[in-house]
């Protein structure tokens, strides 16, 4: 159980251009979702956390109008990089939560999504 | 929330128990102590978690000192495939986010 996925797994893009990234929790309902980006060779560092049907909760610095979620669902948040650059060239990971699991502070995270703005 | 301490990296043979230590000496009472490992190029897996009683799973086992300020995650019988970054985490009880910090590089050596 608590299974989270993600799609793409990776992806390139022109720089200019926008990349909208899935995290879908297969088998709970996510009442919270999170995002998440990891540079090489360092930790993972929070963006940006979204309660279904409420406008998301950005970390300090990171652009919300760059970084657009939207959580329309309980099982599907999305993450779109708005006119990507080089310097959005990442790994984004989700995370879900599912309160009704019993421990409401676990997060299950998704296998990531490998961006690479050219 | 409390900030946690580990080493930077830890080699074990394969075969034998690994033991991760965390020191989190700040923890308050309501803040649970949280374990994750992350493999190469992937997402984070969750591992266990844990209050003040010590805790065992399918994959690990998790010991809390009685003060609470130092934990060890026991991996009882390490294989290659739990080389990764472990990370020890504190998450007040109710709390929206995780907060990651460097973890231990764990290298299961043949």
């Amino acid at each position: 159980g608590a299974v989270v996925s993600q799609h793409p797994s990776w992806v390139i893009c022109k720089s200019g251009t926008s990349v909208k990234i899935e995290c879908r929790s297969l088998d709970f309902q996510a009442t919270t979702m999170f995002w998440y980006r990891q540079f090489p060779k360092q930790s993972l560092m929070l963006m940006a956390t979204s309660n279904e049907g409420s406008k998301a909760t950005y970390e300090q610095g990171v652009e919300k109008d760059k970084f657009l979620i939207n959580h329309a669902s309980l099982t599907l948040s999305t993450l779109t990089v708005t006119s990507a650059h080089p310097e959005d060239s990442s790994f984004y990971i989700c995370s879900a939560r599912d309160y009704y699991r019993g421990f409401q502070e676990t997060q299950y995270f998704g296998p990531g999504t490998r961006l690479l703005v050219l | 929330d409390a900030k946690t301490t580990q080493p930077t990296s830890m080699d074990c043979a394969e075969g034998r128990a690994a033991n991760l230590p965390c020191n989190h000496s700040t923890i308050s009472g309501n803040e649970y102590v949280y374990w994750y490992r992350q493999i190469h190029s992937q997402g984070p897996q969750y591992i266990i978690h844990g209050l003040k009683n010590n805790e065992t799973n399918e994959m690990a086992s998790l010991i809390i000192t009685e003060d609470r300020k130092s934990s060890t995650l026991i991996l009882p019988h390490a294989t290659l495939r739990d080389t990764a970054v472990y990370y020890c985490i504190v998450v007040i009880q109710g709390a929206q986010k995780l907060v990651f910090g460097q973890g231990t590089r764990l290298t299961i050596n043949p």
